[in-house]
C-alpha cells in the first residue's frame, strides 16, 4: 500500500528550529520527484518546496528561501524539511506529497501531514 | 506568481444536485490545471489532472473542463461523501500556486 508519513511537528518558539521527516512505504521513493505544501489553520494550501528524484535540484518558495531546506535519503525512503528561524506566520499543517511521473507539481498523494505551531 | 482565482467560494447544494466550481488564472497555463478534494482533517486528494483527467479511482460522476485562463469542475450529481473543500491549482509555472478553496455545504 502506497503511504507517506510525516512526523517531526511540535511547539516551537519564535526563532526556533524543527526538521520534519516523510517516509515512505509501497513504493521507491527514489523513483519520484517529492514536494512539501502546507496548510495554516483555516487557510488554503501553499506549495513550499520542491526536490528531484535524485536530489542535486530543488525549489523553495520566497516565503521560506533561505530558512527552510529540503533534502532526501533515497536509501531510507525518507524526506525532510528542515526548518529554522521559525515565525508564527509558519504555523501550518505540513504536507509531504508525491508527484506523478512526467508531471511537475501534479501532487498525486500526500500524507497526512504533520502540525507546526509557533509560538512563544 | 500566477494567481488562481477560485469562484465562489463556498457554495449550498443538496444531495442530487449538479455542481459546478471555476477557477481563473492570471495567465495562460495551457491545460496544466489540476483540481484535488479535501475534507475536514486530511489531506488533498487528487481528482482531476490536466484541466479534464480524472485521477484512478475518482468517481465518473467528476468532470474537469476548460484551457488557458479559464477552468471549472463539475460534480454531476452530489453525493453525501462530496460535502467537501475543492481546490484549484496550476502546475504551469514555478511555484505552482493554488486557489484559495470552494466549500461545498
Amino acid at each position: 500500500q502506497v503511504q507517506l508519513v510525516e512526523s517531526g511537528g511540535g511547539l516551537v518558539k519564535p526563532g526556533g528550529s524543527l526538521r520534519l521527516s516523510c517516509t515512505a512505504s509501497g513504493f521507491a521513493l527514489s523513483e519520484y520527484y517529492m514536494s512539501w505544501i502546507r496548510q495554516a489553520p483555516g487557510k488554503g494550501l501553499e506549495w513550499i518546496s520542491y526536490i528531484s528524484s535524485s536530489g542535486t535540484a530543488m525549489l523553495h518558495a520566497d516565503s521560506v528561501k533561505g530558512r527552510f531546506t529540503v533534502s532526501r535519503d533515497n536509501a531510507k525512503n525518507s524526506l525532510y524539511l528542515q526548518l529554522h528561524s521559525l515565525r508564527p506566520e509558519d504555523t501550518a499543517v505540513y504536507f509531504c506529497a508525491r508527484e506523478s511521473r512526467g508531471a511537475y507539481f501534479q501532487f498525486e498523494q500526500w500524507g497526512q501531514g504533520t502540525l507546526v505551531t509557533v509560538s512563544s | 506568481d500566477i494567481q488562481m482565482t477560485q469562484s465562489p467560494s463556498s457554495l449550498s447544494a443538496s444531495v442530487g444536485d449538479r455542481v459546478t466550481i471555476t477557477c481563473r488564472a492570471s495567465e495562460t497555463i495551457r491545460d496544466s490545471l489540476n483540481w484535488y478534494q479535501q475534507k475536514p482533517g486530511k489531506a488533498p486528494n487528487l481528482l482531476i489532472y490536466a484541466a479534464s483527467n480524472l485521477q484512478s479511482g475518482v468517481p465518473s460522476r467528476f468532470s474537469g473542463n476548460g484551457s488557458g485562463t479559464d477552468f471549472t469542475v463539475t460534480i454531476s450529481s452530489l453525493q453525501p461523501e462530496d460535502f467537501a473543500t475543492y481546490y484549484c491549482q496550476q502546475s504551469y509555472g514555478t511555484p505552482p500556486t493554488f486557489g484559495g478553496g470552494t466549500k461545498v455545504e
